[in-house]
């Protein structure tokens, strides 16, 4: 079983349509959960941050973590074609220097 | 004014050649990565260094040997380049504090091994 696991897509909806990302994982020690956002050829840029359980919302993204069920989701409200891009959910267990894992990402696509 | 910047952007080579990579952080950060993407985009941790110093070192091949100048640059040589090396390779930055610790990502170099 692979650390972390998260569905590859591509997923494609509407524009206007409410998007659920989710990933889960097997290491019990992770405690910061990310995502980031990859457009083609580009690098990733942080989108979401969450330390332990709970949820965090900034504008139409909101990130919620269940540590409980090894469990995380990123929701972004009203997509836009410019949200068209991979996703990628990424955690770690203790300070910066422990370097991310990642998910394999999820490609998403907006139609509009 | 770029925060993570990787030199080239792109490199083409042929097997068995030897190449290096740059990259440079104006961050201030004290800790910098190099990141492997595969074709699949799976994005996997290399080496981590702190201040100069190896904190990770992944399973990697050992014709992989990263160097650290100083903290704000970390390179990649690569040697006896092999077709599986193609990908992109991804240096970061960031804190090595145990608060909120985004890592920057450079733009990718696109290495390609014919």
């Amino acid at each position: 079983q692979k650390e972390v696991e998260q569905d590859p897509g591509p997923l494609s909806v509407p524009e206007g349509a409410i998007v659920s990302l989710n990933c889960t994982y097997s290491n019990s020690a992770f405690q910061y959960f990310m995502w980031y956002r990859q457009y083609s050829r580009k690098g990733p840029e942080l989108l979401m941050y969450t330390y332990s359980s709970g949820n965090k919302e900034d504008g139409r993204f909101t990130a919620q973590v269940d540590k409980s069920s090894k469990y995380i989701s990123l929701f972004i409200r009203d997509s836009q074609p410019s949200d068209s891009a991979t996703y990628l959910c990424a955690m770690r267990s203790g300070g910066g220097a422990d370097g991310l894992t990642f998910g394999k990402g999820t490609h998403l696509i907006i139609q509009p | 004014d770029t925060a993570v910047s990787q030199t080239p952007k792109y490199l083409v080579t042929q097997m068995g050649n030897d190449k290096s990579i740059k990259c440079e952080q104006n961050l201030g950060h004290d800790t910098m990565y190099w990141y492997k993407q595969d074709s699949k985009k799976f994005l996997k941790i290399m080496f981590s260094y702190n201040n100069k110093e190896l904190i990770i070192n992944e399973t990697v091949p050992n014709r992989f040997s990263p160097k650290s100048p100083d903290k704000a640059h970390l390179n990649l040589h690569i040697n006896s380049l092999e077709l599986g090396d193609s990908a992109v390779y991804f240096c970061a930055s960031s804190l090595s504090g145990w608060e909120d610790t985004e890592a920057f990502f450079g733009q990718g170099t696109r290495l390609t091994v014919v």
